[in-house]
């Protein structure tokens, strides 16, 4: 199957930094979505980028669609402590049909 | 004002007895999708109904199987659930199959299997 290899897999921060991650891929996405989960739920729709170069803000969430469609990244400016959770991209390759492809997910954890 | 439903939220089985996980949206949507995830790991698709039409994933295991009776209701049936089929299991919606189309997730249920 398709792969998205997400990076970093974890980041321990000190409230009020910012944070960046990624996800790459060898294959073209049509789709790309940014997801948080908390411990027991289910993901929560971010951010979704439907075309290159897009960039799309939510508060002080912004994420890009990478030109090439192989990438994609997520800023968080300014952390506080209800960011903590596990962050999901996530690529749609053919109107859905496939159900979407996850990377592994970045785990944030912040030090007040 | 949620949107897609599960329940329950937590679910605790007997090894090889049947189960039934339920998902229901308020959105109504055309695509319901049922995803596994494993602790620390990414959600995995087991299948989707496109409407009426049901779409396997190649290496979802037989053990598994789904019903949608109508647009807002779908089912998850673990015919013989074993210690290895424990995990959370994600209902999500889509309104079409098209590109454009985001994912909706639900809270998932988390199946014990004891």
């Amino acid at each position: 199957g398709q792969q998205l290899n997400q990076s970093p897999q974890s980041m321990f921060i000190q409230e009020g930094e910012d944070v960046s991650m990624n996800c790459t891929s060898s294959s073209i996405f049509n789709t790309w979505l940014w997801y948080k989960q908390e411990p027991g739920e289910g993901p929560v729709l971010l951010i979704a980028l439907y075309k290159a170069g897009e960039l799309t803000s939510n508060g002080r969430l912004t994420a890009q669609f990478g030109i090439t469609r192989k990438d994609s990244f997520l800023n968080i400016s300014a952390s506080i402590p209800s960011d903590v959770g596990i962050y999901f991209c996530a690529g749609l390759l053919r109107g859905g049909a496939d159900g979407l492809t996850f990377g592994k997910g970045t785990h944030l954890i912040i030090q007040p | 004002d949620a949107m897609v439903i599960q329940n329950p939220r937590y679910q605790v089985t007997q090894f090889g007895k049947p189960v039934t996980l339920s998902c229901s949206q308020t959105l109504n949507h055309n695509v319901m999708y049922w995803y596994q995830q494993k602790s620390s790991q990414a959600p995995k698709l087991l299948f989707h109904y496109y409407d009426k039409d049901f779409n396997n994933e190649a290496d979802t295991p037989d053990n598994f199987q789904s019903r949608r009776p109508n647009t807002s209701f779908c089912f998850l049936d673990i015919r013989s659930p074993g210690l290895g089929d424990a995990a959370m299991y994600l209902c999500a919606t889509s309104r079409d199959r098209a590109l454009q189309e985001t994912q909706y997730f639900g809270p998932g249920t988390r199946l014990l299997v004891l």
